[in-house]
């Protein structure tokens, strides 16, 4: 299975940015990187993805390195409502995916 | 849309019993997955649909658990004579068709609290 490395925790004061940094090394040509949220005791929610190019949308930015061993979720101003646990995931034809135990984000005010 | 529904949202079950759960994916979504997540793991891979067809079960999966999606719409999960470490979140999501392309849509979840 495809496999995501992401560190455990990060801290973010609030109105900052936040870049959760996360490695795939061993990602293959049509693997796209998606990034997930979860809240507790809700489900992940799903905030970006990409293949090749970086990708903005309203919640947050994606940045993929050029050998797209490693990404970045961008969070550019954090609020209280951002804590939660991230996920980076590699969505590939093989239909399922395998998650990991995601990066921990706390919000400082 | 409303979402990926699941039902029920919680569940208190005794040992040994059997338990079933439910999922409404959104309607037009032709995959469907189920994920189960124990207190500060990720969601861990039980199984998978493309319409009404089971492709893949998890080998952590074993033969008390078993899954259904007739006619490619909801589906249902069955555990049964349950056991105190299937206690666990319950994740069901749903996605279109080139996959990789598309993101999940999970549910809420259900909570199953074996005693």
């Amino acid at each position: 299975d495809a496999k995501t490395t992401q560190p455990n925790s990060m801290e973010s004061n609030e109105e900052e940015p936040v870049h959760l940094p996360c490695n795939h090394s061993t990602i293959s040509g049509t693997d796209y990187i998606h990034w997930y949220r979860q809240l507790p005791s809700q489900g992940p929610e799903y905030v970006i993805h990409g293949l090749t190019s970086n990708v903005n949308n309203r919640m947050a930015s994606l940045a993929i390195a050029e050998d797209r061993k490693s990404s970045t979720l961008i969070l550019h101003r954090a609020t209280l409502r951002d804590a939660a646990v991230y996920y980076c995931i590699l969505r590939t034809n093989a239909g399922k995916s395998t998650f990991g135990d995601g990066t921990t984000l706390t919000v400082k005010p | 849309d409303t979402g990926v529904s699941q039902d029920p949202r919680h569940k208190i079950t005794k040992r040994g019993q059997n338990v079933t759960f439910r999922c409404d994916p959104i309607s037009e979504h032709n995959r469907l997955y189920w994920y189960r997540q124990t207190l500060g793991q990720g969601p861990e891979f039980l199984t998978y649909f493309q319409n009404e067809a089971q492709l893949e079960k998890s080998r952590l999966l074993s033969d008390r658990f078993s899954a259904e999606r007739p006619k490619g719409s909801f589906s249902t999960l069955e555990i049964q004579r349950t056991e105190q470490g299937d206690s666990a979140m319950y994740l069901c999501a749903s996605s279109l068709n080139p996959h990789n392309n598309y993101g999940y849509t999970f549910g809420s979840g259900t909570r199953l609290t074996v005693v």
